[in-house]
């Protein structure tokens, strides 16, 4: 499958506990982007790498979320001390510059519940 | 924050109707582009309209924009079961990088 891939699909915590994702994007896309997604709500940006380099965060990325793309192809996004509140759906998406539409594709998501 | 509104919030038809969906955007676009989404899962490019085209086909899709009220209309004709999911219209804005979702459109589709 040579797709977006999330890991993991489903998380459980508690909250105050850390956790991680992971994204892989398509191999030749440079740029990837997390999103996040609530219960009948379409998906929020969240923030934007072009190879290692973070270009854009939104707001909704508190102090407690960092994402890290350190060799330009996989992804990290870490959130420390969970709230009930981060509960949601956390989208990766990647394109390639040769897009200038941006036509983006999407991973098939992982779903934070925060106990 | 939400760049637009889609119309209907819900919407359910029967096998072999037409289903439309309207969305609404508030900022200067470059293009629109809509998704789908299955359950639970990670989301599907469906058909782009770039901001100078006013109407675009694609199979059972076809997508119309227009620039002047902010709004774009997507109909999926001959509706089949596998059509049931939701729907997003989603914006490039002039001088983002990110895509811009609209709150989605549930459509069900009764065999």
């Amino acid at each position: 499958d040579t797709g977006v891939s999330q890991d993991p699909r489903h998380k459980i915590t508690k909250r105050g506990q850390n956790v991680t994702f992971r994204c892989d994007p398509i191999s030749e896309h440079n740029r990837l982007y997390w999103y996040r997604q609530t219960l009948g709500q379409g998906p929020e940006f969240l923030t934007y790498f072009q190879n290692e380099a973070q270009l854009e965060k939104s707001r909704l990325l508190s102090d407690r979320f960092s994402a890290e793309r350190p060799k330009g192809s996989f992804s990290t996004l870490e959130i420390q001390r969970t709230e009930q509140g981060d509960s949601a759906m956390y989208l990766c998406a990647s394109s390639s510059t040769g897009n200038s539409y941006n036509e983006q594709f999407f991973g098939p998501g992982t779903r934070l519940t925060v106990l | 924050s939400q760049q637009g509104e889609e119309d209907p919030q819900a919407l359910s038809i029967q096998e072999g109707e037409n289903a439309t969906m309207n969305c609404s955007y508030k900022t200067s676009i470059n293009n629109l582009q809509w998704y789908r989404q299955n359950s639970g899962r990670g989301l599907v490019h469906l058909i782009l309209i770039r901001s100078n085209e006013r109407e675009k086909h694609s199979g059972r899709l076809r997508v119309t924009l227009d620039t002047s009220k902010k709004s774009s209309s997507l109909l999926i004709t001959a509706s089949r079961a596998a059509d049931t999911a939701s729907y997003f219209c989603a914006t490039f804005d002039t001088g983002r990088r990110a895509l811009t979702f609209g709150s989605g459109t549930r459509l069900q589709v009764q065999p």
